[in-house]
């Protein structure tokens, strides 16, 4: 079974839009980390956003807040006033606390699109 | 700034070759990961190490080994490359605490021929 999963391979948004970017996973752990990272055409890899299993306030930095719906297994990624530069890939990840083996999951991710 | 360093950005391969793709973390990080990414498929892990001499295998393993003799260096192995290994291979290190993100190098794309 997939661990993080991605439903929307592409997604448009208008400039100043808001925009929401689902990823659902699977654990039966009760510890664990969520991450969205952005990745632009150039190729980096960027951190967005962490959120933990035992937080209870949905994380937020900056345009950028995940709404997080632990019964759902949900972490959503929500860019509010979307900016041209945040057209780019999107990976939802996932890590376990697996004791010292703690690998990091990522998803197929999204390739969102915003448009002027 | 934490620095993660592939030692190539592009490599080409004939078919049957042992290629070895390094990666250098100066952050004393105790986990390092070895991803290959391909279209639609997102990042898939092909193996991670927690320890210096200590792996586990991610989802991907067939293929690949790997090699992490000194706690910064990390090395993924194609003992025979082949065809189907050509792809876009991404390093990341992190600490080992659960709330701590992994921090990637720039990637090398490779091409078996």
């Amino acid at each position: 079974a997939q661990k993080i999963t991605q439903t929307q391979p592409g997604m448009f948004v208008q400039e100043k839009e808001a925009v929401t970017l689902d990823c659902t996973y699977d654990t039966s752990d009760q510890s664990y980390g969520l991450f969205w990272y952005k990745q632009p055409s150039s190729g980096e890899m960027i951190f967005l956003i962490y959120q933990g299993s035992y937080d209870e306030q949905n994380a937020t930095e900056g345009r950028y807040s995940l709404n997080f719906q632990k019964a759902r297994k949900s972490a959503n990624l929500v860019i509010s006033a979307s900016q041209l530069g945040d057209s780019a890939m999107y990976f939802c990840a996932m890590r376990e606390d697996q004791g010292s083996a703690r690998q990091l999951t990522f998803g197929s991710g999204t390739q969102l699109t915003v448009l002027p | 700034d934490v620095k993660v360093t592939q030692s190539s950005r592009y490599l080409v391969k004939r078919t049957g070759e042992k290629v070895f793709l390094e990666c250098v973390q100066d952050m004393d990080h105790e986990n390092m990961f070895w991803y290959r990414q391909d279209p639609g498929l997102g990042l898939r892990l092909i193996y991670f190490s927690y320890d210096v001499k200590m792996k586990e295998k991610g989802d991907i393993p067939e293929g690949y080994s790997v090699s992490r003799e000194k706690k910064e260096r990390f090395s993924l192995i194609l003992e025979s490359a082949s065809t189907n290994q050509t792809s876009m291979y991404l390093c990341a290190s992190s600490l080992m605490a659960l709330n701590t993100e992994a921090f990637f190098g720039q990637g090398t794309r490779l091409t078996v021929v």
